[in-house]
């Protein structure tokens, strides 16, 4: 199953624009990774899925314009533009993989985004 | 609106059994295929498992760490989920979540938890 790598913490200044990057592990340079954000206190919520190709899919509801993504090679990036105060969450990729009894979800550990 | 609530948390001692919920509205829960997700404190998210519907066989498929402890069911008429756990341990301490899972989608839905603490 694929292993998913995230840095632990990430700041950006109010108005600023910062990416968040997800890292497969080698031999899953083919997967979809999803994006999810978790505001303080709160349940994650869907962002939007990313392949090789870039947006898989629809964004998650709500998710505003200034949310994108890009993927290359093993990564697979969330860029926010003109950060917001309510934009400070932990930021969350996951993948699912197999099928039947050997299925699973598996997640990254998690980036904390500061707004300075 | 999709609206995911759970319920059922609190302190259990180790080795005992809890019982979560969640209450689902806003979509066809029938159809829906589901599945739930914890979160240690101050730790990432780790999929715990998922239920199929019940036209798609209702069958669970579970993650290794609760496999044999843990135990997914759904109540259709009351657009309900349930997690049974049992043989509780320490590591089972965390904000459980449950989510939609329904087949090539993301999680697209998710509650807002409720915490499962296992002390003695």
């Amino acid at each position: 199953q694929p292993v998913l790598t995230q840095p632990p913490s990430a700041s950006a200044s109010l108005g600023a624009s910062v990416t968040l990057t997800c890292t497969l592990s080698s031999a899953h340079s083919n997967y979809q990774v999803d994006w999810y954000q978790q505001r303080p206190g709160k349940g994650p919520r869907f962002v939007m899925r990313v392949g090789t190709g870039g947006i898989v899919g629809s964004k998650g509801d709500g998710i505003p314009d200034r949310f994108s993504v890009l993927g290359s090679g093993l990564n697979r990036y969330l860029t926010i533009k003109n950060i917001q105060e309510e934009d400070e969450s932990d930021y969350h990729c996951g993948a699912d993989h197999g099928s039947g009894s050997n299925f699973v979800w598996v997640f990254g550990g998690g980036t904390k985004l500061t707004v300075l | 609106e999709v609206q995911l609530v759970e319920s059922g948390g609190g302190l259990v001692k180790p080795g005992g059994s809890l019982r979560l919920s969640c209450a689902a509205s806003g979509f066809s829960f029938s159809n829906a295929w589901m599945s739930w997700v914890r979160q240690a404190p101050g730790k990432g998210l780790e999929w715990v498992g998922r239920l199929k519907s019940r036209t798609d066989g209702g069958t669970a498929d579970y993650a290794a760490p609760v496999k044999g402890r843990f135990t997914i069911s759904r109540d259709d008429s009351k657009n309900s989920l349930y997690l049974q756990m049992s043989s509780l341990k320490t590591e089972d301490t965390a904000v459980y979540y449950c989510t939609t899972d329904n087949i090539n989608r993301p999680l697209d839905y998710w509650g807002q938890g409720t915490l499962v603490t296992v002390s003695s």
